[in-house]
């Protein structure tokens, strides 16, 4: 079935550092891809998203490339501050039928020291 | 405007007891979602409404779990006999039918003892 597999974290950078969350994914057709955050005492907001190859999402300084041939949809920021500490989650659309479920990974702590 | 609410945001509960849990999606969605976090993974889809549909229940993980939704508005997810291992972060979802975007709500966090 269809699955994503994110790095384990905690990843743990200094503010201002380059952050790098790899993810991949495996699917049949072509879903959509997502990246949800979970800031610290908050729901689940989505970051980003794109929905076919060669895609880019990007939001707040975040950006994420929709790879077909490698699977993948790394979340990059060229600088992190504090306040992106969270847990971040890569996701895919499956289409189970006529159902749009989100299919994630296991999240990813990010934490950014001062 | 208002986004997905879901209550109680804690609940502590025997093992054996029967829980009910309720969220009120975005008004207009037409699509709810129930998903399940457990401890250090990822959420696992459990149910999921469209419309007057009938529900998509591939996800729901024994006939413990059940879930209604009246019209597009409140779903309630009830779990019988629960079980510690039941014990999770339990979160809603809407959206507006065909978008893609899920916008979830701030979850319920049960720990059967």
């Amino acid at each position: 079935g269809d699955s994503v597999t994110q790095m384990e974290g905690p990843v743990t950078l200094s503010e201002e550092a380059f952050l790098t969350i790899n993810c991949t994914y495996t699917a049949t057709g072509y879903p959509s891809l997502f990246w949800y955050v979970q800031y610290p005492g908050e729901g689940l907001q989505l970051l980003l998203k794109a929905t076919k190859a060669d895609d880019k999402g990007s939001n707040k300084g975040f950006e994420a490339t929709y790879r077909k041939e490698t699977t993948s949809f790394h979340l990059e920021k060229g600088s992190v501050q504090v306040s992106d500490s969270a847990v971040y989650f890569c996701a895919l659309n499956s289409y189970g039928g006529a159902t749009n479920k989100l299919i994630f990974g296991t999240g990813t702590l990010l934490a950014v020291q001062p | 405007g208002a986004g997905v609410s879901q209550s109680p945001s804690n609940k502590v509960t025997e093992k054996g007891k029967d829980v009910e849990l309720r969220c009120d999606p975005i008004s207009g969605h037409t699509a709810l979602y129930w998903y399940r976090q457990r401890l250090g993974q990822g959420l696992e889809f459990l149910i999921y409404f469209q419309g007057n549909s009938a529900p998509d229940k591939s996800g729901l993980p024994s006939d413990r779990f059940s879930a209604e939704r009246t019209g597009e508005s409140v779903s309630t997810l009830t779990i019988q006999r629960t079980q510690q291992e039941d014990s999770a972060v339990y979160l809603c979802a809407s959206s507006p039918g065909t978008s893609h975007e899920q916008y979830f709500g701030p979850g319920t966090r049960l720990t059967v003892t």
